[in-house]
C-alpha cells in the first residue's frame, strides 16, 4: 500500500501570502490529522477531518484552516503568513476506529 | 488539555549499552500512548505503541512501559546500535481522538 504523501514537498512565500498544501492519505484512511512542527514549540496539532468534516482542531489561530474531499484528501490553508508560520507542516492518516496514525513526508514551509 | 512532558531532551549511549526515555501525561482519560522516531529530515515512524489496559509492550529490542496510576510511560531501547540514533518522541491521546500531544523529544546518539 502506498503511504501517505504530501505536495508540495518544499514551498517558499513572503509574508502576508497564502499558502495551500495537500495530503493524500493511505488508502481506505478516511481520518486526516495535520501537525507543525518547529524547533521551538515541537509537534503541535493542528486539526482532524474525517468524511469531510473537521472533527478536532487544535490551539492555532483562524489563519490556519483545512478541508477533506469526499476522497479522503485533505488541504490546509494558511492565511497571511507570517514568519513564524515557517515550520515542517506534517499530516497523517488513520483507519477509522484505530488510533495508530501514519505520517506523510510533510511540506516544508518557509516564509521570507 | 493533555501536556506531555519528556526528559531527558539528549541523550548519548555507547553502543550495545541501553537507552531509557520517560514521558509523563496529564489528562488521565488518555489511553493510547505511541512512541515515533525520527530521522533527520525524515517523518516519524511509529516504533513501538501502548494501550492503557497493558502495563508493558515488548518488540526486539524496544520495550514500553505504563504506569497509569503516575501517569507515566518509558520507552526501553536495549543493545543499542548506531542506526538508532534518532529523535524519539512520545505522544498521548485519548482512544478514536487523534488530537495526539507530543513530548518534545529526545535526541538520542549511539556512539560506535
Amino acid at each position: 500500500k502506498a503511504g501517505v504523501t504530501q505536495t508540495p514537498r518544499y514551498l517558499i512565500k513572503t509574508r502576508g501570502q497564502q499558502v495551500t498544501l495537500s495530503c493524500s492519505p493511505i488508502s481506505g484512511h478516511r481520518s486526516v490529522s495535520w501537525y507543525q512542527q518547529t524547533p521551538g514549540q515541537g509537534l503541535q496539532f493542528l486539526f482532524e477531518y474525517f468524511s469531510e468534516t473537521q472533527r478536532n482542531k487544535g490551539n492555532f489561530p483562524g489563519r490556519f484552516s483545512g478541508r477533506q474531499f469526499s476522497n479522503s484528501r485533505s488541504e490546509m490553508n494558511v492565511s497571511t503568513l507570517e514568519l513564524g508560520d515557517s515550520a515542517l507542516y506534517l499530516c497523517a492518516s488513520n483507519k477509522q476506529g484505530t488510533d495508530t496514525q501514519y505520517f506523510g513526508p510533510g511540506t516544508r514551509l518557509t516564509v521570507l | 488539555g493533555e501536556n506531555v512532558e519528556q526528559h531527558p531532551s539528549t541523550l548519548s549511549v555507547q553502543e550495545g549499552d541501553s537507552a531509557v526515555i520517560k514521558c509523563t501525561y496529564s489528562d488521565s482519560a488518555s489511553n493510547y500512548f505511541p512512541w515515533y522516531k525520527q530521522e533527520l529530515g525524515k517523518r516519524p515512524q511509529l516504533i513501538i505503541d501502548i494501550r492503557s489496559n497493558v502495563g508493558e509492550k515488548k518488540d526486539q529490542r524496544i520495550a514500553v512501559t505504563l504506569n497509569k496510576t503516575a501517569k507515566h510511560f518509558s520507552l526501553h531501547i536495549t543493545e543499542t546500535q548506531p542506526e538508532d540514533s534518532a529523535v524519539y518522541f512520545c505522544a498521548a491521546s485519548r482512544y478514536n481522538n487523534n488530537d495526539m500531544r507530543f513530548g518534545a523529544g529526545t535526541r538520542l546518539t549511539v556512539k560506535p
